[in-house]
């Protein structure tokens, strides 16, 4: 199984702020994600890469941007962030196309 | 676009009952996907169904692939405290790998 690590669990940050969470796969596999969790939206996929320097924007890819330099790391930046960013974010990973996903424990950031 | 409905949105049962929730859509799917969240943690993969009419269990829990492959169903028997947490569905379509979530069924235990 793929094992994902986040290296935040906690977060808080001021408006304006550029945030970085950090996303590690332990194995050599190419596809990772990020999504924001909130109450009564579930999950939302904010942007998947399937390969190194590759990203393809999910469904609410706005106010974020994302870097893939290595292949077991998938960083999500918020170039400034905003109080409506304060969420649960959660990085998956995958062996294959169309194997399940796996998750990391989630970052829970907080903008003030 | 595809959607998932996950019923119910929460569940009130006594320890030692069993539980049951679904997912439908009006989309086939070709993979099904039930993940377990507990308070303040990520989603973990309990079991995943490739095949419609697929019987899969692990442990207490019971998932089956509906044989019109727009929908799943989870059992978990003799339900204990640590059952309490946020169950969601996926599927997962092959042709162009999208994943569409259920928005989840929370358990709660009541002592």
């Amino acid at each position: 199984d793929v094992k994902v690590t986040q290296s935040s669990r906690y977060l808080v940050k001021r408006t304006g702020e550029k945030v970085f969470l950090e996303c590690v796969q332990d194995m050599d596999h190419e596809n990772m994600f990020w999504y924001r969790q909130d109450p009564g939206l579930g999950l939302r996929l904010i942007y998947f890469s399937y390969d190194v320097k590759m990203k393809e924007k999910g469904d609410i890819p706005e106010g974020y941007s994302v870097s893939r330099e290595k292949k077991e790391r998938f960083s999500l930046i918020l170039e400034s962030a905003s109080t409506n960013q304060t969420s649960m974010y959660l990085c998956a990973g995958r062996g294959a196309a169309y194997s399940p996903l796996h998750f990391g424990n989630g970052t829970r950031l907080t903008v003030t | 676009g595809q959607q998932l409905n996950q019923s119910p949105q929460s569940m009130f049962i006594q320890e030692g009952e069993d539980v049951s929730m679904n997912c439908t859509s009006s989309s086939i799917f070709n993979t099904w996907l039930w993940y377990k969240q507990d308070p303040g943690e990520g989603p973990v993969l309990l079991i995943a169904l490739y095949k419609a009419g697929e019987l899969t269990s692990n442990g207490r829990l019971t998932a089956q692939f509906g044989i019109t492959r727009k929908d799943s169903f989870l059992n978990i028997s003799a339900s204990i405290p640590s059952d309490v947490g946020i169950y969601f569905c996926a599927g997962q379509l092959r042709r162009d790998d999208k994943i569409i979530f259920g928005k989840g069924t929370r358990l709660h235990i009541l002592p």
